[in-house]
């Protein structure tokens, strides 16, 4: 089945604690996004990936890191979470240009305390 | 700047009713439209896109959209809506930044409450 996979789906974690977010997708498509989604202000892009070892920053990459080592995988990192951290972050990949559907992973619910 | 805007946070309305979902976009150059809902504890799934061509678009479920350029608007139509349609709706815009590749903005998003 394609998709796309997060893990974890749910986590809490203290200030200051670096985690690590994985996003993982079976279709073999070139770009990869992370968002963050907040109440009233939508989806928020990250980062994204245009190809292996090919990142930019989107509207909000304070605080976050990225990598793509391989082209199915793009790990999201907080190297050092804060509360205004606490968000609902949803990983995204499509095949190429400007016209093609991006396809989401199911989410993953962080809470920094 | 570019943007998009979804006026209304909620719309309401009776199963079997039309219902629409309004979108207003403000890009540079040949706007990439895109409709996306989002049902409780899920990621969000694709609805319709608009490209070129048609102003009118046919997408999942029954959704179609209306491509208006001289208003920048994009709405999402239903012409009979049904309880399972009730769910969270966003609009988004492809745009190209002047750096290089692109990006994708979305709206703050819809609740649509379909009533039985």
């Amino acid at each position: 089945e394609a998709q796309v996979t997060q893990n974890p789906r749910y986590l809490i974690t203290v200030t200051g604690k670096k985690l690590t977010v994985t996003c993982s997708q079976n279709m073999n498509h070139e770009y990869m996004s992370w968002y963050r989604q907040d109440p009233g202000l939508g989806l928020r892009q990250i980062y994204y990936s245009m190809n292996v070892e090919v990142t930019d920053k989107g509207d909000v990459p304070e605080g976050y890191k990225v990598s793509r080592k391989e082209k199915r995988n793009f790990p999201l990192i907080l190297e050092s979470p804060s509360p205004n951290q606490t968000s609902l972050y949803f990983c995204a990949s499509w095949t190429s240009g400007y016209t093609d559907t991006q396809y989401f992973g199911p989410g993953t619910r962080l809470t920094v305390l | 700047a570019q943007s998009v805007a979804q006026p209304e946070d909620q719309v309401n309305v009776a199963e079997g009713n039309p219902l629409t979902v309004k979108c207003t976009y403000s890009v540079s150059g040949n706007p990439y439209l895109f409709w996306y809902v989002q049902y409780p504890n899920r990621g969000l799934q694709f609805l319709l896109k608009y490209i070129t061509g048609d102003n009118l678009v046919k997408g999942s479920y029954g959704f179609e959209a209306e491509f208006n350029k001289s208003q920048t608007s994009f709405h999402l139509k239903k012409p009979s809506a049904l309880v399972s349609d009730s769910a969270l709706y966003f609009c988004a815009v492809r745009v190209v930044p002047n750096t290089g590749g692109f990006k994708t903005i979305f709206g703050a998003g819809t609740r649509l409450f379909v009533k039985a």
